[in-house]
């Protein structure tokens, strides 16, 4: 059964470095969502992607937040200065058409520190 | 008030107890709703897709009502591995894409 991957599971990184997120969703899918999860704490959306761009973006995915399709496989989660609040698992979702149910990624673990 | 609203919970129920949870949207242009369970440091998946009619999948019945913008979700003889947290999911159409709101999650316990 297709699924979304996510990589790396776990990243550790110091406040103030780039990190970069990756996720490949499933091949036929059109939607592309990108939302974290603090611990103990609801699932929160950042970003959507459809047509190669940006469709909708929360508060949280400021100036610091990008994202991107290099390839039509790959789609990325690219924070370019880490904060301490940046800690959360990140996860990485698809869907493949309107109103259809989204897959969700395993996740990527940050941890800032 | 919140486009998608879940009491957080905990519910903590006996096994074998039948247990009703209920999700209510702002935006009566949703078109497509489903429920979610979430474990512990694990990623959403999807439980059950609600549909206008109502769907039943063995112990889980999902409702939708419209006229009062409501989902609900029914549980039947809870198991301890019903034990997690129950997101409600709405979708609709919102400037030429696809909008996807969570509520908060509801959080079951199952105890023996």
């Amino acid at each position: 059964e297709p699924e979304v991957t996510q990589t790396p599971s776990h990243q550790v990184t110091q406040m103030g470095q780039e990190v970069i997120l990756r996720c490949v969703p499933i091949s036929n899918h059109l939607y592309f969502y990108w939302y974290r999860q603090i611990l103990g704490q609801k699932v929160e959306f950042l970003v959507s992607f459809y047509n190669n761009e940006i469709s909708e973006k929360s508060e949280i995915f400021d100036d610091q937040f990008s994202v991107e399709r290099p390839d039509g496989s790959n789609f990325t989660l690219k924070i370019r200065s880490t904060k301490l609040e940046d800690s959360a698992m990140y996860f990485c979702a698809s869907m493949s058409g309107a109103g259809n149910e989204q897959f969700f990624g395993p996740g990527t673990r940050l941890t800032v520190l | 008030r919140k486009e998608v609203e879940q009491d957080p919970g905990p519910f903590n129920v006996p096994e074998g107890a039948t247990v009703a949870f209920n999700c209510t949207y702002s935006n009566s242009a949703s078109q497509s709703f489903f429920w979610y369970r979430q474990d512990c440091r694990k990623e959403p998946k999807l439980l059950m897709s609600v549909y206008s009619s109502g769907n039943e999948d063995g112990r889980f019945t999902a409702q939708l009502n419209r006229a009062s913008q409501y989902i609900s979700l029914l549980i039947r003889d809870s198991k301890l591995s019903d034990s997690a947290t129950y997101l409600c999911v709405v979708n609709y159409r919102s400037g030429g894409y696809q909008k996807v709101t969570f509520g908060t999650g509801t959080k079951l316990q199952v105890i023996p």
